[in-house]
């Protein structure tokens, strides 16, 4: 059963860099999509973006110019960084197995963040 | 960017009622369409890809089906563990979309 846990700070503040890694066990990285999804207080589900084993990255893009998701293989890990974060950035944030023509079939438990100073 | 809309936004119901929730997409996305369940302080999971690919361990309760660009998720029987809101998905194309889901209680 593949298993996926986030990890980062639960605080940052505004204008800084929100950054979490999703550390992926009993099973590869290699071969899937692996996303990223945000929860705000009370809403709905926004994909912020997916990235393939080999590197290659979709982003939503609302948040595009602020964003870049990265892979380590080695590690069985993929990480986030969303920078120049604002209170509207605050949200649980919860990394997946899935993407592009992939269902998002297995999640981490979430990391709720909070941007405040 | 491919919109999907849910109805209805909120349904309550009966133990026992079948329940269906309807997601439409604003243009084709073959059947890459999954349909998640998310109870309250907890991560999505997922229940049907594919418009009607059921997953392992999921009760059979649970069923899903595609016409065109209209997808259908149906609970055959309600029971008290259903309660939650349940979201639509494609994987079509990039950016993948969510519907604004559509919270389920008991009457």
């Amino acid at each position: 059963q593949v298993q996926l846990q986030e990890s980062g700070p639960g605080l940052v503040k505004p204008s800084e860099t929100l950054s979490l890694t999703c550390t992926v066990s009993s099973g590869s990285i290699r071969s899937y999509y692996w996303s990223w999804i945000r929860q705000p207080p009370g809403k709905g589900l926004e994909w912020i973006g997916y990235i393939y084993y080999s590197g290659t990255t979709s982003y939503n893009p609302s948040l595009n110019s602020r964003l870049t998701i990265s892979v380590d293989t080695s590690k069985n890990q993929f990480s986030l960084a969303l920078n120049s974060v604002t209170a509207a950035d605050t949200a649980v944030y919860f990394c997946a197995r899935g993407g592009l023509w992939q269902p998002l079939d297995y999640w981490g438990q979430g990391s709720p963040v909070t941007v405040s100073s | 960017d491919i919109q999907l809309t849910q109805s209805p936004s909120s349904l309550s119901a009966s133990v026992g009622d079948r329940v269906t929730i309807t997601c439409r997409a604003s243009q084709t996305i073959s059947s890459y369409l999954n349909w998640s369940q998310q109870k309250p302080g907890k991560a999505p999971q997922l229940l049907i890809s594919g418009a009607s690919s059921l997953q392992s361990g999921v009760p059979s309760r649970f069923s899903g089906n595609r016409s065109g660009t209209d997808f259908t998720l149906t609970i055959s029987s309600l029971q008290p563990e259903d309660v939650a809101t349940y979201y639509c998905q494609q994987s079509y194309s990039s950016p993948l979309t969510f519907g604004p889901g559509t919270k389920v209680d008991i009457k």
